[in-house]
């Protein structure tokens, strides 16, 4: 079975670009979460949907930050203008399914150098 | 809200030696908690999850952790390391059903010399 994909795994953009992060939870799973790691901050959770509505987006940093789940199988997070303070990992991760919704599996990650 | 201390930042054990990975949680009820592993470059592995009955559980990798109600404590062993568990670890605590967030812990390097 899949795990998590995300796409893409690296990503250079330039200062003011607008960066969209694509990520494919697993089959089945109801949540799904967008978190971004930087060495300064660790994990921080930026929000989560559960069966395709946005749950809580407390996380997100600011209105440049928007994310979206049009379907249970697809989300995005989409970054507009981007800045360098950007720059990071951003992990998509789902949880879900019969008996073990809490647990949550991570995808690859991206990594987002903003120049 | 729940919380998660991991009061290691960074340990060293030598290849062959016992390992215990600290975590303190704080959470008014019953806690879910995880304990996750990241090898550079890569994502969180779910290395095992404790909801609830026999509260020493055993993961993958040859890890186990114990849940201790009383130190509010989820302390992650391995009785003999290998090079390969070199990585970050993690801990997280989940309220529960119904409000799906894990709170994870700043997490704990870990390096392993010959």
């Amino acid at each position: 079975d899949a795990g998590v994909i995300q796409s893409p795994r690296h990503e250079v953009t330039e200062m003011g670009q607008e960066v969209t992060l694509r990520c494919k939870p697993i089959s089945g799973h109801n949540s799904l979460f967008w978190y971004r790691q930087t060495m300064m901050r660790g994990l921080e959770l930026l929000i989560y949907f559960n069966n395709n509505v946005p749950i809580d987006d407390s996380g997100m940093p600011e209105d440049r930050f928007s994310a979206k789940m049009p379907n249970a199988s697809f989300s995005t997070l989409k970054i507009q203008p981007s800045e360098p303070r950007d720059s990071a990992v951003y992990f998509c991760a789902s949880s879900g399914g019969t008996g073990n919704s809490l647990t949550q599996y991570f995808g690859p990650g991206t990594r987002l150098t903003v120049l | 809200a729940q919380s998660v201390t991991q009061p290691d930042i960074h340990i060293t054990v030598s290849e062959g030696a016992s390992l215990e990975l600290r975590c303190n949680y704080s959470y008014g009820a019953t806690p879910y908690l995880f304990w996750y592993v990241q090898s550079p470059g890569q994502g969180l592995q779910l290395l095992l999850k404790y909801f609830s009955g026999d509260t020493l559980v055993q993961g993958i990798k040859g890890f186990e952790a114990e849940f201790k109600r009383s130190q509010s404590s989820f302390n992650l062993r391995k009785p003999s390391v290998h090079w390969s568990d070199a990585a970050e670890y993690f801990c997280a605590v989940g309220a529960g059903f119904g409000n799906e967030k894990l709170t994870f812990g700043t997490g704990t390097r870990l390096t392993i010399i010959p």
